[in-house]
């Protein structure tokens, strides 16, 4: 059983351009959360989805960043037009449970690095 | 808001000896609480984790404590091990939130 894999690992993107990351949660896993670790701090959660459904987007700024997970396929994390500031390592978690109940599993996260 | 905070940035231990490390919670509402261990360059890994209905839980060389009246929860790791340096983060959910609150984390050193 593959773990939550991510990729691409490691993303560059000029100022102004679009990073869209993948992840596809552990098999058999519904729940698909993604959180951003900038540097010298802790995760922030970003958002939780279930299959075609957005639970929860609270920690997801509210321009440029978009978030989906469809009925076929891996979850995106999609950010538009990126800033020096949208730098940081995005981690994808999936679990079977919500995450109140349950431990999470983590992907190797991708690092974006926008010049 | 830093509902989860772990106050001491780093910690340095001798191969062997006991590792504790701490975590405050200011949320009552959390019920579900979790350790995860980290590498440079990796993802976190799921460690251990207590319910709010235990105060104690163990795994191997893990154990976690939960004080719930002092909203304080603990690792200890003995003995502790070269391959246990990395960053540790505590984490706490409730039950309806669907999502985890980390706390900044530690970064524990064990030396020879």
């Amino acid at each position: 059983n593959a773990g939550v894999m991510q990729n691409p690992r490691h993303l560059v993107r000029r100022r102004g351009q679009e990073a869209r990351l993948r992840c596809s949660p552990m098999k058999g896993h519904s729940h698909v959360y993604w959180y951003r670790q900038l540097p010298e701090e802790g995760l922030k959660f970003m958002v939780y989805l279930q299959k075609e459904n957005i639970i929860d987007e609270s920690g997801m700024p509210k321009e440029r960043f978009s978030a989906e997970f469809p009925k076929e396929g891996p979850s995106i994390l999609r950010i538009q037009q990126v800033v020096r500031g949208d730098s940081a390592a995005y981690f994808c978690a999936s679990s079977p449970l919500p995450q109140g109940k349950t431990e999470a599993f983590f992907g190797q996260g991708t690092r974006l690095t926008v010049v | 808001d830093q509902q989860v905070k772990q106050n001491s940035p780093s910690l340095s231990v001798q191969e062997g000896r006991i590792s504790i490390l701490n975590c405050d919670y200011t949320n009552s509402m959390f019920d579900y609480f979790l350790w995860y261990k980290k590498y440079p360059a990796e993802g976190p890994t799921f460690l251990i984790s207590i319910s709010s209905i235990k105060d104690k839980n163990e795994d191997g060389r893990f154990t976690v404590f939960l004080n719930k009246s002092a909203k304080h929860l603990s690792l200890h790791i003995v003995p502790s091990q070269p391959g246990d340096s990395a960053v540790y983060f505590c984490a706490a959910a409730t039950d309806s939130w669907g999502k985890f609150q980390f706390g900044a984390g530690t970064q524990v050193v064990v030396t020879p």
